[in-house]
C-alpha cells in the first residue's frame, strides 16, 4: 500500500477561502517536506519539518510523528496557489524522501 | 546562488537511442537524486547519491538506466536503449545531508 497517502487527491476552491491538505504515513517518518508544483511544472519547496509546526505567510504546516500525519493549511487562497501539492517523508537515516501522489488544487476567481 | 541546473530542458529520441541527461546540484550540497515523473506513477526515485557514492539505484530501473556522479558538482543519467515508455519528465534534486530538497526544472523526454 501507499507509504505516504495524501488527501484529497483534488480540490477546487474559491479565491479567498481556506483549505487543509493532509498526509498520512504508514512509515516511521522523522522529517516531512511539502512542495508545490506549479502549472509550468516547477517544484518548489514550501516547508521542511521536524515534529512541530511552521508558518510562512498564508501557509501553515504541522507534523505529528507520533500520530503519523502532516497537514498544510492555506489561508485566503490566491490564484497563484494553484498547482499540485506534494508531501514527502524521510525515514530515519535513509536519506531519501518517499513522496505522496499529490493533491491538485485549483483556485477559482 | 544558482539552484539545481538540468540540461537539456527537452529531448526527443528515437526508440533504441542512447540519451544522456545532465544535472548540476546546488553548490555545496552532498545529496543528489534523480526522479522520474509521470501522471500515472507520480514521482519515482531512480538514483540517490551521497557524497558521490551511489546509495540507491532504483531497483526496477537498473537495466537501462545508469546514473553517475563523476564529481560533486555534476551528475549524468544515461538511458540506453530508450523505449517509448521512458517518455516522462526527469527531475534532478539536491540537498545538504537530508535537509531541504531543491529540484531542478526537469528534462522532458519524448521517445518516438
Amino acid at each position: 500500500g501507499d507509504k505516504v497517502k495524501q488527501s484529497p487527491s483534488a480540490l477546487s476552491l474559491q479565491e479567498g477561502t481556506n483549505s487543509a491538505l493532509r498526509c498520512n504515513f504508514s512509515i516511521a517518518a522523522t522529517t516531512v517536506q511539502w512542495f508545490l508544483q506549479n502549472p509550468r511544472g516547477s517544484l518548489m519547496n514550501l516547508f521542511y519539518l521536524v515534529p512541530g509546526t511552521k508558518e510562512n505567510g498564508r501557509l501553515k504546516s504541522a507534523f505529528d510523528s507520533k500520530e503519523s500525519y502532516s497537514t498544510l493549511h492555506i489561508r485566503d487562497a490566491q490564484l497563484e496557489d494553484s498547482g499540485t501539492y506534494f508531501c514527502a517523508a524521510e525515514v530515519y537515516n535513509q536519506g531519501k524522501l518517499i513522496f505522496g501522489q499529490g493533491t491538485k488544487l485549483s483556485i477559482k476567481p | 546562488d544558482a539552484g539545481v541546473t538540468q540540461t537539456p530542458r527537452h529531448e526527443v529520441a528515437e526508440k533504441g537511442q542512447t540519451i544522456i541527461l545532465k544535472c548540476e546540484p546546488v553548490s555545496g550540497h552532498n545529496d543528489l537524486f534523480w526522479y522520474r515523473q509521470t501522471k500515472i506513477q507520480g514521482l519515482e526515485l531512480l538514483s540517490y547519491f551521497r557524497s558521490k557514492s551511489l546509495m540507491e539505484d532504483g531497483g526496477a530501473f537498473k537495466d537501462r538506466f545508469k546514473a553517475e556522479m563523476l564529481n560533486s558538482s555534476f551528475s549524468t543519467l544515461k538511458i540506453q536503449p530508450t523505449e517509448p515508455k521512458d517518455s516522462a519528465v526527469y527531475l534532478c534534486a539536491s540537498s545538504q545531508q537530508g535537509d531541504t530538497l531543491y529540484f531542478g526544472a526537469g528534462t522532458r523526454l519524448s521517445v518516438l
